[in-house]
């Protein structure tokens, strides 16, 4: 069972340049979502999706873009990339989003650390 | 906006003994509760969870305290080993029943582990 799979693990752009950062998971979860994570500034929410088809902004959504056309897969895409936007991402899947019955806890990828000149 | 909180950065603690690792929440709203471990070049990984009906859940080696008087959650480890040198950082839910959608994380602490 690999769980949440990222690549690649390491990135370097150009500013202006675009790319897809990948994301899938093979837990059958419903619920995916893309995080930043920079120092002293904890994890910060992107993007999230709740189910095939389906997609929001969450905190930081400004120059990324997201889809969800499977369950498996959460693809995270810079559409010009920017100075700013140097910081390691990670995706992450959950069985439920809402069901309070039991717990469902985030699980994590490895992260891509995006380096943007 | 409301946001979790760690009382320290850094825990320096001897291999053999407990380590406590605390967190502050702000929101008395808060329902679940999450602690997560992070080692060098790796991703969060899910160390233990609570809601907010109870005070205390175990696991192996760890226990994860919640003081919702106080506002305060702690996760236990006891007999700390080498290999649970990393940063721990607790995560809160602010809506009742929610689980990992609207999740909001803590900067984090770094726990050290002296030989």
């Amino acid at each position: 069972n690999a769980g949440v799979t990222q690549t690649p693990k390491f990135q370097v752009l150009k500013t202006g340049q675009s790319m897809t950062l990948q994301c899938a998971q093979d837990m059958n979860h419903e619920y995916m979502s893309w995080y930043r994570q920079d120092p002293g500034m904890g994890l910060r929410l992107i993007h999230y999706s709740v189910g095939a088809g389906i997609t929001d902004q969450g905190e930081v959504p400004n120059g990324y873009n997201v889809s969800r056309s499977t369950t498996e897969d959460f693809p995270l895409r810079l559409l010009s990339a920017a100075p700013s936007q140097t910081s390691v991402y990670f995706c992450a899947s959950s069985y439920s989003s809402t069901d309070s019955s039991y717990n469902s806890p985030l699980h994590f990828g490895n992260g891509t650390r995006l380096t943007v000149t | 906006g409301e946001s979790v909180g760690l009382h320290l950065p850094t825990l320096s603690v001897q291999e053999g003994d407990n380590s406590i690792i605390n967190c502050a929440y702000s929101n008395s709203a808060s329902d679940y509760f999450i602690w997560y471990k992070q080692e060098s070049g790796k991703g969060p990984q899910f160390i233990i969870d609570i809601r907010s009906n109870m005070d205390k859940r175990q696991g192996q080696r760890v226990t994860v305290l919640l003081n919702k008087t106080v506002k305060h959650l702690s996760l236990q480890i006891a007999a700390t080993q080498p290999g649970d040198s990393a940063v721990y950082f607790c995560a809160e839910n602010p809506y009742s029943g929610g689980g990992a959608d609207g999740l909001t994380f803590g900067k984090g602490t770094h726990l050290i582990i002296q030989p």
